[in-house]
């Protein structure tokens, strides 16, 4: 099955700078990468996502790398604020595309 | 509006008891899931539907039990085989096509006292 791994866990900014955020997946068939952002005590919230036919997806201050052959995508937050503070989740789907599994998850912090 | 709906919000249950936590969605999508979170640490699957009357095991489905009987609805039962049932749970819904998004319920916390 797919296997993500998220790095790193923890994540400390200064509010202003860019945080980037990196996962790397097992199974070369995914072609569907989303990420999600949980706030404390709440369900997780989708907030981009990536397909295999692009290599950059961008929204406002949130853009989406992806990398096919390296196996890897990263999670890019420019003119980081302190609301962007929360744990982000990358995901990759199984290679029916009908599951996904999740990485550890990353704890980001914008300090004022 | 439509959404994902979760309740209860928080859920205590005593040891040895079956409690069973509500997902209902109206978004009209085919598939649901659960999911179990410990603190500090991701999503596990616990079991997942994507039709109506039937459903799979997930990764971590011993001491759980579900039943889809109705397209919006997909409770789960935390039995008291579960030895370790105290999580946040999250239900999950997506329209079941290859590569679809999923979205999430609120959440239940739920602590074994």
């Amino acid at each position: 099955g797919e296997n993500v791994e998220q790095h790193p866990s923890t994540l400390s900014v200064q509010e202003g700078d860019s945080a980037v955020i990196k996962c790397t997946y097992s199974d070369s068939a995914s072609n569907y990468f989303p990420w999600y952002k949980q706030e404390l005590g709440k369900g997780p919230q989708l907030i981009i996502d990536i397909r295999s036919n692009v290599g950059e997806k961008k929204d406002q201050r949130i853009a989406v790398t992806l990398n096919k052959t390296a196996k890897h995508f990263s999670l890019h937050i420019t003119e980081t604020q302190p609301e962007d503070s929360a744990v982000y989740f990358c995901a990759a789907p199984n290679n029916a595309g009908n599951m996904l599994t999740f990485g550890g998850g990353t704890r980001l912090m914008v300090k004022p | 509006d439509g959404g994902i709906t979760q309740s209860p919000k928080y859920l205590f249950r005593k040891e040895g008891q079956n409690v069973t936590l509500s997902c209902e969605q109206n978004l009209n999508h085919d598939a649901m899931y659960w999911y179990r979170q410990d603190p500090g640490q991701g999503l596990r699957l616990i079991y997942y539907s994507q039709i109506v009357n039937d459903f799979q095991k997930g990764d971590i489905a011993e001491g759980y039990s579900v039943s889809r009987e109705k397209k919006e609805s997909f409770p789960l039962t935390v039995t008291s085989a579960q030895k370790n049932p105290t999580a946040f749970y999250l239900c999950a819904s997506s329209t079941g096509s290859t590569w679809d998004t999923q979205y999430f319920g609120p959440g239940t916390r739920l602590t074994v006292l």
